[in-house]
């Protein structure tokens, strides 16, 4: 049982790259959704998904892109990289309802943008 | 809104120390509340899930509380160790409702 397993670890982007952060979970959860966290600032929802087909926007969702055509995968792509988007990525996981509600973590990706 | 608040925002004890985390929310139609444990420059790591018909979970030497009426979670980590060393958070969240984190409380276990 992996859980949710997050790629990269660590990227560096020149500003205007784009790219994609991987996450996908084993779990056949419901819920999944993106934060960033950065110093001083807690964790800061982007994106959120309750199913495959359905995502819907967090606090911070400017410069970012989400999708889920599948229960497992919930991929967050930056369109244009901007310094101010250097931050610790983490994707998190759970079902919505009872023992299944608990919550899990990737391990993050830690991208900086120069 | 939910609002949680952890205090202290950080804890100084020495190894061998029983000792309680606190966390405080506004709302008390919570539908569960979880804690975390973060290391620097690490992911969180869940600890224990008290769901809202619960009062209480147990993992090892972790016991999480959980009183509704009066807005409370505590976490009590008996016999302290300097791998508890971490930043522990209290995050409460309702069915498909986003998560809501505390600060966090810093805690250092000195050897």
């Amino acid at each position: 049982n992996a859980g949710v397993t997050q790629t990269p670890k660590f990227q560096v982007l020149k500003t205007g790259q784009s790219m994609t952060l991987q996450c996908a979970q084993d779990m056949n959860h419901e819920y999944m959704s993106w934060y960033r966290q950065d110093p001083g600032m807690g964790l800061r929802l982007i994106h959120y998904s309750v199913g495959a087909g359905i995502t819907d926007q967090g606090e911070v969702p400017n410069g970012y892109n989400v999708s889920r055509s599948t229960t497992e995968d919930f991929p967050l792509r930056l369109l244009s990289a901007a310094p101010s988007q250097t931050s610790v990525y983490f994707c998190a996981s759970r079902g919505l309802e009872g023992a299944k509600s608990e919550a899990f973590f990737g391990q993050g990706t830690r991208l900086t943008v120069v | 809104k939910q609002e949680v608040t952890q205090i202290p925002a950080a804890l100084s004890v020495p190894e061998g120390e029983n000792l309680v985390l606190n966390c405080s929310f506004t709302d008390s139609a919570i539908y569960n509340l979880q804690w975390f444990r973060q290391d620097p420059g690490k992911g969180l790591t869940s600890l224990l899930l008290i769901q809202s018909s619960q009062r209480e979970q147990t993992s090892g030497r972790l016991n999480a509380s959980l009183d509704k009426s009066s807005g409370r979670s505590t976490l009590y980590i008996a016999a302290s160790q300097p791998g508890d060393s971490a930043t522990y958070l209290c995050v409460t969240f309702q069915g498909a409702q986003k998560l809501v984190f505390g600060q966090g409380t810093r805690l250092t276990i000195n050897p």
